[in-house]
């Protein structure tokens, strides 16, 4: 069955420093999204995107994040300078185009910021 | 701001045992999704409830979709060490909009 790969599946990065997690979608998935998960916390959803470019995103996704589709298979989350806060799993999810179908996931990234 | 209250957020029970687990809301969802998560990977699913009264089973898993569709729950009949694991609900919001609002979770464990 297809499935949503992340890669790193850990990734230990400096505070400050520029970090950015890969995820390959299910290949014929058009909806693409990022949720994070801070240890004993819900899942937050941070950013949804289609059709090459961002269609939602939450209070949590600021200036520091950003994503990007850049060769139709990869789907990117960029976060500029990390800080401790941000040291949380990073789920990556696709979806097809039909409404009300399920997102599926990847096993996530989990991220440390030292 | 949309919620999802998931309780309990612990269960310990002996293996034949029942088990209901709950997600409430005062909002509508389009839809709503139980996954479950194994330490160290993503969520899994394991079924959508669209419909109003929905009632879905798997196994010995059933999974209920309020009728105002703002609540769902999910039943597991006699369980069994192998459903040990975290159960987290997720609801689309009734919009234009397809992010998942996510319960907090039920760590469930069942004892041999």
């Amino acid at each position: 069955e297809p499935e949503v790969t992340q890669t790193p599946s850990h990734q230990v990065t400096q505070m400050g420093q520029e970090v950015i997690l890969r995820c390959v979608p299910i290949s014929n998935h058009l909806y693409f999204y990022w949720y994070r998960q801070i240890l004993g916390q819900k899942v937050e959803f941070l950013v949804s995107f289609y059709n090459n470019e961002i269609s939602e995103k939450s209070e949590i996704f600021d200036d520091q994040f950003s994503v990007e589709r850049p060769d139709g298979s990869n789907f990117t989350l960029k976060i500029r300078s990390t800080k401790l806060e941000d040291s949380a799993m990073y789920f990556c999810a696709s979806q097809t185009g039909v409404w009300n179908q399920p997102q599926h996931f990847g096993d996530g990234t989990r991220l440390s910021i030292l | 701001t949309q919620l999802l209250e998931q309780s309990p957020q612990f269960l310990s029970i002996q293996e034949g045992e029942n088990l209901t687990v709950y997600c409430n809301s005062s909002s509508v969802f389009s839809s709503l999704q139980w996954y479950r998560q194994e330490p160290g990977e993503g969520p899994v699913l394991l079924v959508t409830v669209v419909t109003g009264g929905e009632v879905k089973k798997l196994k010995r898993l059933t999974f209920q979709f309020g009728d105002a569709r703002k609540d769902s729950s999910l039943h597991i009949t006699a369980a069994q060490p192998g459903d040990t694991g975290l159960y987290l609900c997720a609801g689309v919001s009734a919009g234009n909009n397809r992010k998942l609002i996510w319960g907090l979770g039920t760590s469930l464990a069942v004892n041999p």
